[in-house]
């Protein structure tokens, strides 16, 4: 079992929709949960974190945490086609070790 | 304040020929990480510094790869000899401190074709 799973996607929405990116991890003590976007040729850039469970909003981004189902996930309202990215979780494991997933690529469609 | 600095950006080189990959984190930050991001997947760790000490270097392939942070500042990351598989970008980050609430900041990279 990979330690952080994303859907693989891609993920395709309409400028203007909400799109959904979903992440599930495995290390039950896991303390930090990230969010970064990459654009093609680019590197990951920190766009969210997370640490208790619940919602976390910042501007047109909201990270949910669900730590006894080991679960999270990010929104983007009012998807842009900028948005058009790579989405990466990242979680931080007991021994401060950052795990990826492989990523979820995001098309936003004018 | 000026971000992650790696260079070069770009190399090819032959197979078993030597590279090396050079970073400069981000002023005070103590940890400092080596990542490989091959197409199409998310970025694995090959080491983790907590200033000059290699706290995490269980992923990197220690029978051709070396790493070194002298001075606990700068820090290069070689390979020799190079393999075909090697071909990859090659990530570095820093954050404040090795904890679990410190978020990696990640230089552009330097992407390595190995032909």
């Amino acid at each position: 079992q990979k330690e952080v799973e994303q859907n693989s996607g891609p993920l395709s929405v309409p400028e203007g929709a909400i799109a959904s990116l979903n992440c599930t991890y495995s290390d039950r003590v896991s303390q930090s949960f990230f969010w970064y976007r990459q654009y093609s040729g680019k590197s990951p850039e920190l766009i969210m974190s997370i640490y208790s469970n619940g919602d976390k909003e910042d501007g047109r981004f909201t990270a949910q945490l669900n730590k006894a189902s080991q679960y999270v996930s990010l929104l983007i309202r009012d998807s842009q086609p900028s948005d058009s990215a790579t989405y990466l979780c990242a979680v931080m494991g007991s021994n401060y070790k950052l795990t990826f997933g492989k990523g979820t690529l995001l098309t936003v469609n004018p | 304040e000026a971000g992650v600095v790696q260079s070069p950006r770009y190399k090819i080189i032959e197979k078993k020929q030597p590279v090396a990959f050079w970073c400069n984190p981000i002023s005070g930050h103590n940890t400092l990480y080596w990542y490989r991001q091959n197409l199409g997947q998310g970025p694995e760790l090959l080491i983790r510094y907590e200033n000059e000490e290699a706290v995490d270097d269980s992923q990197l392939p220690k029978d051709r790869f070396s790493a070194e942070r002298l001075k606990g500042v700068d820090s290069t990351l070689k390979i020799q000899p190079a393999e075909l598989g090697d071909s990859a970008v090659y990530l570095c980050a820093s954050s404040l401190v090795g904890t679990a609430n410190s978020p990696l900041h990640f230089g552009n990279g330097t992407r390595l074709t190995v032909t």
